[in-house]
């Protein structure tokens, strides 16, 4: 079946203990995306990775890092977490280089106090 | 920079009537692709359709169909023949691509209420 899975579904943590959330695609997509969503604004693009070794800032990089080093896989690391990155994350992939629906992972819930 | 308006916060619609939900954007690109999804109260993100800059014709997936119109810089999503179902936040998103940059830009969502 093709899927993006997300883990953790759900974290609480401590404002400064690094977390990594772990997003894997088996669809060969060349592209991949991190999201948080919070209340009336909507999704925002964190980072975003064109293929292997290639990635670029979103919208809100801000005290987010990625890498990818596999095609299937986009972690996203948290170094210092604070109570402002509460939010629901999700992460997407899609073929790249063109206008292509992308297929969402099913949401990490983290909060941090 | 590309910007997505969803005007509409919330908004109810009669089981099997018509609703529409208005997305404008905002972009200097001639290139781009917009969509909508849809997240029911279960959370996952759907993807309901899709239309290119250059489509000439209006997309349509079932019952949803997206009412493009270029020089306004509208995507209104359009559904027919509403169905408790369709109970959702509905986003409206836009893709652009241009050599090794290809970044997406969401609205704050719709959030649809059908009323039996």
């Amino acid at each position: 079946e093709a899927q993006v899975t997300q883990n953790p579904r759900y974290l609480i943590t401590v404002t400064g203990k690094k977390l990594t959330v772990t997003c894997s695609q088996n669809m060969n997509h060349e592209y991949m995306s991190w999201y948080r969503q919070d209340p009336g604004l909507g999704l925002r693009q964190i980072y975003y990775s064109m293929n292997v070794e290639v990635t670029d800032k979103g919208d809100v990089p801000e005290g987010y890092k990625v890498s990818r080093k596999e095609k299937r896989n986009f972690p996203l690391i948290l170094e210092s977490p604070s109570p402002n990155q509460t939010s629901l994350y999700f992460c997407a992939s899609s073929l790249g280089g063109g206008f292509y629906e992308q297929y969402f992972g099913p949401g990490t819930r983290l909060t941090v106090t | 920079a590309q910007k997505i308006t969803q005007t509409q916060p919330g908004m109810f619609v009669q089981e099997k009537e018509a609703v529409t939900l208005d997305c404008t954007y905002d972009t200097s690109d001639q290139s781009y692709g917009l969509f909508w999804y849809k997240q029911p109260s279960s959370g996952e993100m759907i993807f309901l359709i899709y239309q290119g800059s250059y489509d000439e014709q209006n997309a349509t997936e079932g019952r949803y169909s997206l009412n493009f119109q270029k020089a306004r810089k509208s995507a209104n999503l359009v559904i027919s023949a509403s169905q408790l179902g369709d109970s959702a936040m509905y986003f409206c998103a836009m893709i652009f691509v241009s050599g090794g940059y290809q970044k997406v830009t969401f609205g704050t969502g719709t959030k649809l209420q059908v009323i039996p």
